[in-house]
């Protein structure tokens, strides 16, 4: 079962700043926080990870709660090419990659 | 080269054809992957192979039967499928495995079994 709780959907206007919030409240010290995307008719794609520290890269900015147990993806300014699925993922013991439901991402013109 | 390329694009099948999707990385990946993803569903991991050895297998039926010829081809061979089966096929790879470890996936296959 995947590790991470995301709400269903989101709705933002183009060009604003969008929060995706994830809760991980079970992540272990040694636990990545993966986001990858999926646009439709498309595979995923990887969007950012990190540990402990904030990170940034050119698709987005990734906030990392004190506790670790809640992370929240940015990204800057939507446009409507952000529309998508949104999954945060915490790999299990196996290293895999374990999927929950994932964000499903709305842009509005 | 960044890209994760799989072949067919789109596959239509009988239950009683016997047909491979095709995958390919030429990143030095030494980890690569199978998953299924239903419509609306997120991607359910099938197999793993690792340094071109099957590292995982989460209880898929024997009618796919992967093969890694080498470690830049990862092959998913079917074979008698049900029409429960039907679904986007996508192959992934890795630079190994570890907690840290971005995949990069390919487009799919988008199959469909009558």
């Amino acid at each position: 079962d995947a590790k991470t709780t995301q709400p269903n959907s989101m709705e933002s206007n183009e060009e604003e700043p969008v929060h995706l919030p994830c809760n991980h409240s079970t992540i272990s010290g040694t636990d990545y926080i993966h986001w990858y995307r999926q646009l439709p008719s498309q595979g995923p794609e990887y969007v950012i990870h990190g540990l402990t520290s904030n990170v940034n890269n050119r698709m987005a900015s990734l906030a990392i709660a004190e506790d670790r147990k809640s992370s929240t993806l940015i990204l800057h300014r939507a446009t409507l090419r952000d529309a998508a699925v949104y999954y945060c993922i915490l790999p299990d013991s196996n290293y895999q990659l374990i999927w929950g439901a994932g964000t499903k991402l709305i842009i509005k013109p | 080269d960044t890209e994760v390329t799989q072949t067919p694009k789109h596959l239509v099948m009988g239950m009683t054809n016997k047909k491979s999707l095709k995958c390919e990385q030429h990143m030095g990946h030494r980890a690569m992957y199978w998953y299924k993803q239903k419509a609306k569903k997120p991607p359910e991991l099938m197999f793993v192979y690792s340094y071109e050895k099957l590292s995982i297998n989460e209880s898929v039926p024997s009618r796919f039967s992967p093969e890694c010829p080498n470690s830049s081809l990862l092959n998913l061979h079917l074979h008698a499928l049900q029409p429960e089966d039907s679904a986007l096929y996508l192959c992934a790879s890795s630079q190994d495995r570890t907690q840290s470890g971005v995949q990069f996936f390919g487009p799919g296959t988008r199959l469909t079994v009558l």
